[in-house]
C-alpha cells in the first residue's frame, strides 16, 4: 500500500525561525509532489509543488524533493504566527486520474 | 477557493436517512474528487470523476455513491447515513497534471 507519513507535531518554532516540516513516501514511483497549509476549520490550500530532485524556491517557502531517499520537505523562512497551521504533504503516484494520497499533516505553532 | 462551492456547509442527519452533498464549479475543470477529513487520518479520497459520467472508486468508496451529469456538478450520496460517515466533506478540482484546488467543505454530523 502506497503510504505518505508527516510527524503530527506540534512542531513550535520562534517568530523568526526557520521550520522545517518533513514527509516520506513508499512508492519510488512517484511523480509529483505537493505541500498544501490548512487553517484551523478551514480547507487546504495549495502552497507549491515539485517535480524534479532538489530545490524550489517560492518566497519564503523552499521545497526540497529527494528521490533516492524518498523524502520531501517544506521549509519556511521567517516564520510568522500567520504560518502557524497544518501543513499537509500529498504525493501523486502515477499522472493518469490525478489521484494524490495525502499524508497525516504536521501541526506548525509560531510562537511570537 | 478557485470558483467551488459546496453546498450545504453543515448538516446534521440520523442514521438510516440519505444525505446528498453537492460540489459546483466554475472553472470548467475535468477531474473533481469527493474527500473526507477526519482526525488522525488526514484527507482520504472516496471517489473521483475524470469527466461527465465518467467516475471511480477512491481509497474509501464503501457507502458513498457519486454522480457527474454536468462538467460543474459533482455530487456524494450515503444512500444510508451511519455514524462512522460524520465528518468534513471536501470537493476538490484539477484540470493541469495534478494540481488540486479545494472546495471549503461540509461538516456533516450523523446521529
Amino acid at each position: 500500500q502506497k503510504e505518505v507519513e508527516q510527524n503530527s507535531g506540534p512542531l513550535s518554532v520562534p517568530e523568526g525561525a526557520i521550520a522545517s516540516l518533513n514527509c516520506t513516501y513508499s512508492d519510488r514511483g512517484s511523480q509529483s509532489f505537493f505541500w498544501y497549509r490548512q487553517y484551523s476549520g478551514k480547507s487546504p490550500e495549495l502552497i507549491m509543488f515539485i517535480y524534479s530532485n532538489g530545490d524550489k524556491e517560492d518566497g519564503r517557502f523552499t521545497a526540497q524533493l529527494n528521490k533516492a531517499s524518498q523524502y520531501v520537505s517544506l521549509l519556511i523562512r521567517d516564520s510568522q504566527p500567520s504560518d502557524s497551521a497544518t501543513y499537509l504533504c500529498a504525493v501523486n503516484w502515477d499522472n493518469a486520474g490525478n489521484m494524490l494520497t495525502f499524508g497525516g499533516g504536521t501541526r506548525l505553532m509560531v510562537k511570537p | 477557493d478557485a470558483g467551488i462551492t459546496q453546498s450545504p456547509r453543515h448538516k446534521v442527519t440520523e442514521t438510516g436517512t440519505p444525505v446528498t452533498l453537492r460540489c459546483h464549479q466554475t472553472e470548467n475543470h475535468r477531474y473533481m474528487y469527493w474527500y473526507r477529513q477526519d482526525p488522525g487520518h488526514g484527507l482520504r479520497l472516496i471517489h473521483y470523476s475524470y469527466g461527465v459520467k465518467d467516475t471511480d472508486k477512491g481509497e474509501v468508496s464503501d457507502g458513498y455513491s457519486v454522480s457527474r451529469s454536468k462538467t460543474e456538478d459533482f455530487l456524494l450520496t450515503l444512500e444510508s447515513a451511519t455514524s462512522s460517515q460524520t465528518s468534513v466533506y471536501f470537493c476538490a478540482i484539477s484540470e493541469l497534471v495534478d494540481t488540486q484546488y479545494f472546495g471549503p467543505g461540509t461538516r456533516l454530523t450523523v446521529l
